[in-house]
Formats: C-alpha cells, sequence, structure tokens
C-alpha cells in the first residue's frame, strides 16, 4: 500500500515567492495533519483535518499560511508570501481514526532564499 | 512552554544493552502518548503507545514505561541494534484529542 504521498520532496525559493506543498493521505484516512520541524521548535503541528474540514488551525504561524482539503485524497499547504525563517521540513500525516495513529509522509524540505 | 521535554539531546549505546530514552511531560490532561521514530530525510514513524490507564506496554524489543505520578514516561530497548540508530520523538495527546505533542527528539547511536 502506497503511504502518506508529498510534494516536492525539495523546494527552493525566493523571498515574496508563493509556495504550495502537496499532500496525499493514505486511501481511506479520514484526518490529515501538517507538522512543520525547525531546529528552534521541533516538530510542531500547523493544522489538521477530518472529513475534509479544518479542526483546528491554531498552530498555523500567520495570515500567509494556509491550508485546504478540496477531497479526501488531496491537501495543500500555501505559503505566500514566502520568507526565510519559513525555511523547513513540512510533514503531512494522516490517520485512519480518531485516536488512531498518525502516518507520515517524507517530508518536503523547503529553502526559501 | 514546551509541555513534552526530551531533555537528552542525544544518547550513544553500545549493541546488544539497553537503550533508555526519557520523557517527560507536563500537561496533567495528557492520556494518551506514543513514540515516534525517524531517520533521515523519512518522516516519523510510529513505534509504540501507552494509555494513561497502563503503566507499560511493551511489542517486542520495545517497552514504554508511563509514571504518572512523575509525569514521565520512557522507552527501553533491549537488545540494541545498529539499525536503532535514529532520533526518536515522544509524542502526547490529551483525553479525546487527536493533536499531538511533540519532545524534541533524542538522536539514538548504537554502537558495534
Amino acid at each position: 500500500d502506497a503511504g502518506v504521498i508529498q510534494s516536492p520532496r525539495h523546494e527552493v525559493t525566493e523571498m515574496g515567492q508563493e509556495v504550495t506543498l502537496r499532500c496525499k493521505p493514505i486511501s481511506g484516512h479520514n484526518s490529515l495533519f501538517w507538522y512543520r520541524q525547525t531546529m528552534m521548535r521541533g516538530l510542531e503541528l500547523l493544522i489538521y483535518f477530518n472529513n475534509n474540514v479544518p479542526i483546528d488551525d491554531s498552530g498555523m504561524p500567520e495570515d500567509r499560511f494556509s491550508a485546504k482539503m478540496p477531497n479526501a485524497s488531496f491537501s495543500t499547504l500555501k505559503i505566500q508570501p514566502s520568507e526565510p525563517r519559513d525555511s523547513a521540513v513540512y510533514f503531512c500525516a494522516s490517520s485512519g481514526s480518531r485516536l488512531g495513529t498518525q502516518y507520515f509522509g517524507p517530508g518536503t524540505r523547503l529553502t526559501v532564499l | 512552554d514546551q509541555q513534552v521535554k526530551q531533555n537528552s539531546p542525544s544518547l550513544s549505546v553500545q549493541e546488544g544493552r539497553i537503550s533508555i530514552l526519557n520523557c517527560d511531560y507536563t500537561n496533567s490532561m495528557f492520556d494518551y502518548f506514543l513514540w515516534y521514530k525517524k531517520y533521515p530525510a523519512e518522516g516519523p514513524t510510529f513505534l509504540i503507545s501507552i494509555s494513561s490507564i497502563k503503566d507499560k506496554n511493551e511489542d517486542g524489543r520495545f517497552t514504554v514505561f508511563l509514571n504518572k505520578s512523575a509525569k514521565h514516561l520512557s522507552l527501553h530497548i533491549v537488545p540494541s541494534q545498529p539499525g536503532d540508530s535514529a532520533v526518536y520523538f515522544c509524542a502526547a495527546s490529551a483525553e479525546g484529542a487527536q493533536k499531538l505533542v511533540f519532545g524534541q527528539g533524542t538522536r539514538l547511536t548504537i554502537n558495534p
């Protein structure tokens, strides 16, 4: 079975540009999570969805960040405009039940110059 | 305010010996705890979990112990193998919540 799929795996962009990260959760999973990992803050939850509906976006750092889940098999995390401090590894994870194990994708390493 | 803390950034253990990774938490509402393992350039993978109604959970070479009064949990790996070399994250969630709070991670190195 395919796990969580994220694209791109690496992204290098210049400050001010729009960045879109993509995630395909495991088929049948109804919860999707976006995390960010940095040296300073570790692994932190940005937002999560249940049945395509955003439940908790309290971790989204600021209005430059937005996330959508138009259907059960696709989600995007967008940063507009991007800044150097957004450089991090962004992980997507999905879960098949409310207290189920979260399965992580391989991550997208974002570098903003 | 870091609610889940892993105070040891790194740990080095000889192959065949026991590895003990520690995690402390401050939020008394946490009732479900997990350990994830992460290799470089990969996402974290689930290892083992424990509910607050238990004080021990075992899965093969991996055992997690929970001390609720001390707000402390530990992961024991016996015997340690070179493939266990990775970063280990402790995570916790509050009652009925899906949101996981992660510790900073401990890098475990198993020496041959």
